[in-house]
């Protein structure tokens, strides 16, 4: 089984512009979290989509969004960017059919905001 | 909040030397989950402790998860340059939603040849 893949990989953005970001998860999993990550602040949870819609949330500003498609593709967009959002963005894909599941982690996209 | 502090943030240890990280919950927790990230890569999960009082290894690695399922650690024996990397641990807690994982800061370990 292919593993979850996200693009881009790396992407350079100046302050006040908007990103999308794009992940694809396992085959069959249902469940796609969003993760920011930067030095010394470990794994930040962005939020959970589950069958297209936001189940869960973390805490931060409505500048973060997403959003999952039927085929459980999912895309997060932060938009008015400032320098702080500069972070390896993390998706994971799960199966989803318990309370908590096994997290199947991307490889992550590096935004670089200038 | 929900918390869950992971101990200690950074730890250097010679090769061959024993490693533990803790991770302490404010809340009961159904169950924890431990993950490894290398440097430059993504996390990937090692195991899920679920009972109180659990105990698993796997090869050099000893995770337990306390009797009253606050906290956990992971022991390394004999730590090999292999072993570099950042240890997570995150927790699904037992009130509210449950779905969501409570993690960890992590804890860097790097291994001297």
């Amino acid at each position: 089984k292919a593993g979850v893949t996200q693009t881009p990989r790396y992407l350079i953005k100046t302050r006040g512009q908007q990103v999308t970001l794009s992940c694809s998860p396992i085959s069959g999993h249902r469940s796609v979290s969003w993760y920011q990550q930067t030095p010394g602040q470990g794994l930040q949870f962005l939020f959970e989509y589950f069958s297209e819609t936001q189940r869960n949330k973390g805490n931060f500003p409505g500048r973060f969004s997403g959003r999952q498609f039927s085929n459980s593709r999912s895309e997060m967009n932060v938009s008015t960017l400032e320098l702080g959002d500069s972070a390896l963005y993390l998706c994971a894909s799960s199966l989803a059919l318990r309370s908590t599941d096994t997290q199947y982690f991307g490889p992550g996209t590096r935004l670089t905001v200038l | 909040g929900q918390q869950v502090m992971q101990i200690p943030q950074y730890q250097h240890v010679q090769e061959g030397e024993d490693f533990t990280t803790y991770c302490n919950s404010s809340t009961t927790l159904s169950n924890i989950q431990w993950y490894k990230q290398r440097p430059g890569g993504h996390p990937v999960f090692l195991i899920q402790l679920v009972k109180s009082g659990e105990v698993k290894k796997q090869k050099r690695l000893t995770f337990q998860f306390g009797e009253a399922k606050k906290n956990s650690s992971l022991h390394i024996t004999a730590t090999q340059t292999t072993d570099v990397g950042t240890y997570f641990c995150a927790g699904s807690p037992n009130a509210g939603n449950n779905r969501k994982l409570i993690w960890g800061l992590g804890t860097s370990l790097a291994v001297n040849p």
